[in-house]
């Protein structure tokens, strides 16, 4: 069985700060792991994905995610925010097939 | 297509009627599935389906919802007898056999009124 945390339903941030969004995941299997984002009335959109190699991954839009496997961890960040960077992000988790599971979602807030 | 292609795109049913909700997927995708997202609420997996295997159809919340897949490519699901809470966004992905993530369409917004 595999599941994911998102820590904070709702992230505020100052447009130009750090943007960081927490993902922990459990899985009994080496975890694929991913970061979606949903625009306003839009479906979701691959933002990055960590599956084999290189555990610190670069997504569109500048946003990173680094996986550490001893904290069993997917953080999302952006060194600047950006005010059209405010959506909703999703991480998820697979384990090498087809199936992802979903966290609930962090709503990310840019403030001028 | 180029992309996962939703339709109706916004879907306003009076209470009681059915529903049915198309998906078409990337050509190609062996995988395709449903989500249901409500308002305020994340991803609620709705039902899955892999080449010609049968679905996996642990996710749907009563007999009221069912989907199908012609051909390997098309799905549709079906809500019968809607109620107001089957009002949300329905969204399709799909996926190769990879399992490197998915492409989801742009969904359908269903309201019960």
């Amino acid at each position: 069985a595999q599941s994911v945390t998102q820590l904070g339903s709702h992230v505020s941030v100052s447009e130009g700060a750090l943007v960081l969004l927490r993902c922990n995941y459990s899985s009994s299997v080496p975890p694929y792991l991913f970061w979606y984002v949903q625009y306003p009335n839009q479906g979701l959109q691959l933002l990055l994905k960590y599956t084999t190699g290189a555990t610190l991954v670069k997504g569109i839009n500048g946003f990173e995610a680094e996986f550490k496997k001893s904290e069993t961890s997917f953080h999302l960040t952006k060194p600047s925010a950006h005010m059209s960077d405010a959506a909703e992000y999703f991480c998820a988790v697979s384990n090498a097939g087809n199936m992802l599971t979903f966290g609930g979602g962090t709503r990310l807030m840019v403030k001028p | 297509g180029a992309g996962v292609s939703q339709s109706p795109s916004n879907k306003v049913t009076e209470k009681g009627k059915d529903v049915e909700l198309r998906c078409d997927p990337i050509s190609g995708h062996t995988a395709l599935y449903w989500y249901r997202q409500s308002l305020g609420q994340g991803l609620e997996f709705l039902i899955y389906f892999q080449g010609n295997s049968a679905p996996d159809k642990s996710g749907l919340p009563s007999d009221r919802f069912s989907a199908e897949r012609t051909g390997g490519s098309v799905s549709t699901l079906t809500i019968q007898r809607t109620q107001q809470e089957d009002s949300a966004v329905y969204l399709c992905a799909s996926s190769s056999q990879d399992g490197y993530g998915y492409t989801f369409g742009s969904g359908t917004r269903l309201t019960v009124v």
